[in-house]
């Protein structure tokens, strides 16, 4: 149980290009999911915390016009990462949480590899 | 800054040994919850263990186990009976705040050689 989807797993586009990434919860319903940016031998980074039915939360730093994200379901939280740049390829990778509460364990996506050319 | 601190960039272990990674945090919260994660080359994240801050037992998962010591904000993960496929970076990580935001260290490259 508790599986987190997360897709596309690898892309390759032009720069300029917008990319959707969508991270789904396949047998859970989650009201919070967390998307997570890693650089090449780096650890992960906290980009924002997606509410489902409200906006965002982003992290210091993290320009929301650049990295929008949509919490339309309780099953579907999606990060566009728009008018995409080479300094934008990275590890992307979602998290959620499978029962309520702020300390649970969060359930990890299997990433997503954004290379921009 | 509420940090994660681990200061082994990397560590290797002999197959069938012991080998533990230590890591250290800060935090103001009085009641949170700390994990280790595994990132193998496919760089899916597997939880591995889970402390939750004010139970005093240490963890344990089979081979895995902590050591928390929480007045010296101490967490260290022993991994026994290695095995080859337990290389993998491994991430410590602070769970608190009111969303429950996991905060990480900067990971520990562990390398079992048979």
């Amino acid at each position: 149980g508790a599986v987190v989807s997360q897709h596309p797993s690898w892309v390759i586009c032009k720069s300029g290009t917008s990319v959707k990434i969508e991270c789904r919860s396949l047998d859970f319903q989650a009201t919070t999911m967390f998307w997570y940016r890693q650089f090449p031998k780096q650890s992960l980074m906290l980009m924002a915390t997606s509410n489902e039915g409200s906006k965002a939360t982003y992290e210091q730093g993290v320009e929301k016009d650049k990295f929008l994200i949509n919490h339309a379901s309780l099953t579907l939280s999606t990060l566009t990462v728009t008018s995409a740049h080479p300094e934008d390829s990275s590890f992307y990778i979602c998290s959620a949480r499978d029962r309520p509460g702020s300390n649970q364990p969060q359930h990890f996506g299997d990433g997503t590899r954004l290379s921009i050319l | 800054a509420q940090t994660v601190t681990q200061s082994q960039p990397e560590m290797s272990v002999q197959e069938a040994e012991t080998v533990t990674l230590s890591c250290t945090y800060d935090t103001s919260e009085s009641n949170y919850y700390l994990f280790w994660y595994k990132q193998p080359p496919s760089r899916q994240m597997i939880l591995v263990i889970r402390q939750e801050a004010y139970k005093q037992q240490n963890a344990t998962e089979n081979r895995f186990s902590v050591n928390f010591q929480k007045a010296a904000k101490s967490f260290s993960l022993k991994i026994s009976d290695s095995q080859l496929g337990d290389t993998a970076m491994y991430f410590c990580a602070r769970q608190g705040g009111s969303q429950g935001n996991l905060i990480f260290g900067k990971g520990t490259k562990l390398s079992v050689k048979p």
